[in-house]
């Protein structure tokens, strides 16, 4: 009973193509997130949605969209793949959007671009 | 905007030594403060958290107190197993809704 799950779990794939990583939870938590971890495991946000609707979007590439279509699931496309796009993304959910509310993680994907 | 900077790692320890990570933020107001723990492949976990001053956050064996004085939520343990193994992360949120801001992270090996 995964509470957050993420597909794939290792992508490798060429420059210029276009992929997705998708991501559920099961724990019936409104607000969800992706992060992406570089190679010094520097963690930081990408996107937060809450209820399927963008709240944060921090300084990311257009190549990089983000889709809910229910607050169970957060997906992420990727267009045009570039070297430095290679990394972990990591999906998270909260409850809610409460300062004090545990992040919880996916397993992450490890994406390597050629 | 939040900020954490936590200590330059690897941490490298015997079993059962004791440990501290140091960990300092800057934030408006008075944050929420959170220890992180991502072990070999898998995603981060929550470690122990602490919400106001003077709070202490514990865990496994882990402990952290939130010094307001001072900006700092050091994690320590009194006695490291070789289980502890991983990369830890000090986090900051502030009130009403902003995003986590995670520090650096920090690796801990421990031999046996």
């Amino acid at each position: 009973d995964t509470a957050v799950s993420q597909t794939p779990k290792y992508l490798v794939t060429q420059m210029g193509n276009d992929k997705s990583i998708k991501c559920e939870q099961n724990l019936g938590h409104d607000t969800m997130y992706w992060y992406k971890q570089d190679s010094k495991k520097f963690l930081k946000i990408m996107f937060s949605y809450n209820n399927k609707e963008l709240i944060i979007n921090e300084t990311v590439p257009n190549r990089f969209s983000p889709k809910s279509p229910d607050k169970a699931h957060l997906n992420l496309h990727i267009n045009s793949l570039e070297l430095g796009d290679s990394a972990v993304y990591f999906c998270a959910s909260t409850p809610g959007q409460g300062d004090t509310d545990t992040q919880y993680f996916g397993p992450g994907t490890r994406l390597t671009v050629l | 905007g939040n900020s954490v900077t936590q200590m330059e790692g690897p941490v490298t320890l015997s079993e059962e030594a004791f440990l501290t990570i140091n960990c300092t933020y800057t934030a408006t107001g008075y944050p929420s403060l959170f220890w992180y723990v991502q072990y070999p492949g898998e995603g981060l976990q929550l470690l122990l958290k602490a919400t106001k001053a003077d709070d202490k956050g514990s865990n496994k064996g882990f402990e952290a107190t939130y010094r307001k004085e001072t900006t700092s939520f050091h994690l320590e343990k009194g006695s490291v197993q070789v289980s502890d193994s991983a990369v830890y992360f000090c986090a900051s949120r502030n009130t009403g809704f902003q995003k986590l801001v995670f520090g650096t992270g920090t690796r801990l090996l421990v031999s046996p």
